[in-house]
């Protein structure tokens, strides 16, 4: 148990759904970030927001529209998505976006399968 | 963030100890090196980290060597639960941003 949860576990959608996917941190930070993880393939960062701005955007299509109401929560809007998005989508947090410690490093939830048919 | 290369897999008997290499001979004096493991279809989980002393916790232990240029993870009793992907990473803590995953060591434990 990491302090970050993540829901739904498993997602299977049809392209033209529009479904959410929510992340819960409850550590206290700052820093919540989505990786993408395909088959196979290293972690892929998304995006990252620091106390609900988003700061990073590493070229997501728009059919992935993240949203941060607060610093404790943190979603992902999906919408018309392609088979190839299927993959394991991981929430990490962590205290600060530019830690001031060594110690202060990113804590990942379970993450979400997502199957796209 | 220094280049570190890990072997694609490993075997370890369970009981035994798991030692685990990593190479980053580039890496300056502010890096610090991090690992973490992916349990199958599961998040990573941090394990421990360094800069240049010999770290231990509950988890494990972590040998860095005196030029830096490599590191050992050592799990000392590895049990079947420890199968996973561990991930060796370089990176100056305070310069944030992501955290870049390679592709790690697959260890199987076996009975």
């Amino acid at each position: 148990e990491t302090g970050v949860t993540q829901t739904p576990r498993h997602l299977v959608m049809g392209m033209t759904n529009k479904k959410s996917l929510k992340c819960e941190q409850h550590l206290g930070h700052n820093a919540m970030y989505w990786y993408k993880q395909s088959a196979k393939k290293p972690l892929e960062l998304m995006f990252v927001y620091s106390l609900e701005e988003r700061v990073e955007n590493n070229s997501v299509p728009s059919r992935f529209s993240p949203e941060c109401p607060n610093s404790s929560h943190l979603f992902l809007h999906l919408h018309t998505l392609q088979p190839e998005d299927s993959a394991l989508y991981l929430c990490a947090s962590s205290q600060d976006v530019r830690p001031q410690t060594s110690t202060d490093t990113q804590y990942f939830g379970p993450g979400t399968r997502l199957t796209v048919l | 963030d220094a280049k570190t290369t890990q072997p694609t897999s490993m075997d370890c008997a369970e009981g035994r100890a798991a030692n685990l290499p990593c190479n980053h001979s580039t890496i300056s004096g502010n890096e610090y090196v991090y690992w973490y493991r992916q349990i199958h279809s599961q998040g990573p989980q941090y394990i421990i980290h360094g800069l240049k002393n010999n770290e231990t916790n509950e988890m494990a232990s972590l040998i860095i060597t005196e030029d830096r240029k490599s590191s050992t993870l050592i799990l000392p009793h590895a049990t079947l639960r420890d199968t996973a992907v561990y991930y060796c990473i370089v990176r100056v803590y305070n310069q944030g941003g992501k955290l870049i995953f390679g592709q790690g060591t697959e260890l199987s434990v076996k009975p």
